[in-house]
C-alpha cells in the first residue's frame, strides 16, 4: 500500500509570509495528525484529526497556524505570517484502529523561515 | 509538567555488541509506550509497541522492557549491525485518542 505523502518536501521563506503543507493519509486511515519537529527534538503534535473532525488542537498556535481536512481524507496545514522560530520539519501521520495503535508517518516538509 | 527524558548524547557502539537504550518519564501515566526509528530525511518509523500490564516485548532483535514503578522503558538491539545506526524515538500515549508525547531522541551510532 502506498504510504502517507507530503508535500512540498523543502520550502524556504521569509518571515511573514505565508506557507501552505499537503498530506495525503494512507487509504481508509481515518486519523490524521500533524507534528512539528524542531531540529535535535522529538515530534510535538499540533493537531489530530478523527475523519474531518478535530480530536485536540491544544498545541496548536492558532493565532498563526490553521489546518484543515475537508471530506475526512487530505489535508493542509498552513502558517501565516512565519516566524523564525517556525523553521522545522512538518511531519503528517495516520493511523487506523484496525492496524493497532502505531502511526505511519510521511517523509516530512522541511521549512526553513529566512 | 509532562517530561520525558532520553539520553540526548550519541551512543556509540561497536558491532555484533547489544545497544540499550533508555527512556525516563514523569508526571505522566501513559497507557502503553512505543518506540519509533527515525533516519535523517525521513519520518519516524514504528517499531515496538508495549503496554502499561506488560513488562517484555521481543520482535526479532529487539527488546523492550516498560517499568511503571521506575516510570522507564529500555529498549534493546542485539547483535547490533551499522545498518541499525539511527535515531531512536520513545512515545508515550494514553488510551483516549492516540496522542503521542515523543522523547527527544537518541542516536545510535554502530561501527564495524
Amino acid at each position: 500500500e502506498a504510504g502517507v505523502a507530503q508535500s512540498p518536501r523543502y520550502k524556504i521563506i521569509e518571515k511573514r509570509q505565508s506557507v501552505a503543507f499537503w498530506c495525503n493519509p494512507i487509504s481508509g486511515h481515518a486519523t490524521l495528525y500533524w507534528y512539528q519537529q524542531i531540529l535535535g527534538q522529538g515530534p510535538k503534535l499540533l493537531i489530530q484529526f478523527q475523519n474531518n473532525g478535530v480530536v485536540d488542537d491544544s498545541q496548536l498556535p492558532k493565532d498563526r497556524f490553521s489546518a484543515e481536512r475537508l471530506k475526512g481524507v487530505d489535508s493542509t496545514l498552513k502558517i501565516q505570517p512565519a516566524k523564525l522560530e517556525d523553521s522545522a520539519v512538518y511531519l503528517c501521520a495516520s493511523s487506523s484502529p484496525r492496524q493497532g495503535l502505531e502511526q505511519y508517518f510521511g517523509p516530512g516538509t522541511r521549512l526553513t523561515v529566512t | 509538567s509532562q517530561k520525558i527524558e532520553q539520553n540526548s548524547e550519541a551512543l556509540n557502539i561497536q558491532e555484533g555488541k547489544t545497544a540499550t537504550l533508555t527512556c525516563n518519564y514523569t508526571n505522566y501515566s501513559p497507557a502503553y509506550l512505543q518506540w519509533y526509528r527515525q533516519d535523517p530525511g525521513r519520518g519516524p518509523v514504528f517499531l515496538l509497541l508495549i503496554r502499561e500490564n506488560e513488562k517484555e516485548k521481543r520482535k526479532e532483535r529487539l527488546k523492550v522492557t516498560f517499568d511503571t514503578t521506575l516510570k522507564q522503558s529500555l529498549f534493546h538491539i542485539t547483535a547490533s549491525q551499522p545498518a541499525d545506526s539511527a535515531t531512536y524515538l520513545c512515545a508515550l500515549g494514553r488510551n483516549a485518542g492516540n496522542m503521542l508525547t515523543f522523547g527527544g531522541g537518541t542516536r545510535l551510532m554502530v561501527k564495524p
